[in-house]
């Protein structure tokens, strides 16, 4: 059974830091990462798709790699700001064509003023 | 634009009182999931179908099932809810290929009374 974990639970930052989250994952059969973010009481927004044969992917401020054989995932933002303040989420998808998605524990960020 | 859509947002319900929540969309996606999360926690995958095929989640109570009537549209039927089924309800969708994301609805967000 994929078990995912994400470190550290909660993080706080002052505004224009550079941070790394950190995702885990048990089982290296997968066929891509996702990385989400959460806003309270809100719904997830897409941030990074990694597929299982690259190593990167970057999106503005946001850059994720994976180390599959490892399994492990970071989620760098750069310049942190206010508005980053969320829970971010990866999420795991399974190969083999089962296709299910599991979701880690989470990050919940908060970018101080 | 092509999305997947939740209905209702919210939706409040007797302790006991069957409940349907609905899921559709519009990407022709053949992958769909349900998942739950109560506050503060990961989204908990229920069960997802990939094409016609149900895949169940080993510990997704009995109390919950589900309908895909065609590749549009999902239900989720929660028979008898109690007081720990109030939770925010997250359908997904998916093709069944490493470099597809999970598309996400806004969520309904379930009440028992």
């Amino acid at each position: 059974k994929q078990e995912v974990t994400q470190i550290p639970a909660a993080l706080s930052v002052p505004e224009g830091e550079n941070l790394v989250l950190n995702c885990s994952f048990t089982d290296s059969a997968i066929y891509n990462l996702q990385w989400f973010r959460q806003d309270p009481g809100k719904g997830l927004t897409s941030l990074l798709l990694i597929q299982s044969s690259q190593r990167e992917q970057t999106s503005g401020r946001l850059n994720a790699s994976l180390d599959k054989s490892s399994g492990r995932s970071t989620l760098y933002i750069a310049a942190s700001q206010p508005g980053d303040s969320a829970t971010y989420l990866c999420a795991v998808r399974q190969a083999g064509g089962y296709q299910k998605v599991t979701f880690g524990t989470g990050t919940k960020l908060q970018v101080i003023p | 634009d092509a999305m997947v859509i939740q209905n209702p947002r919210y939706q409040v319900t007797q302790f006991g009182k069957p409940v349907t929540l609905s899921c559709s969309q519009t990407l022709n996606h053949n992958v769909m999931y349900w998942y739950q999360q109560k506050s503060s926690q990961a989204p908990k995958l229920l069960f997802h179908y990939y094409d016609k095929d149900f895949n169940n989640e080993a510990d997704t109570p009995d109390n919950f099932q589900s309908r895909r009537p065609n590749t549009s549209f999902c239900f989720l039927d929660i028979r008898s809810p109690g007081l720990g089924d109030a939770a925010m309800y997250l359908c997904a969708t998916s093709r069944a290929s490493g470099n597809s994301p999970l598309h996400f609805g806004n969520g309904t967000r379930l009440t028992v009374t």
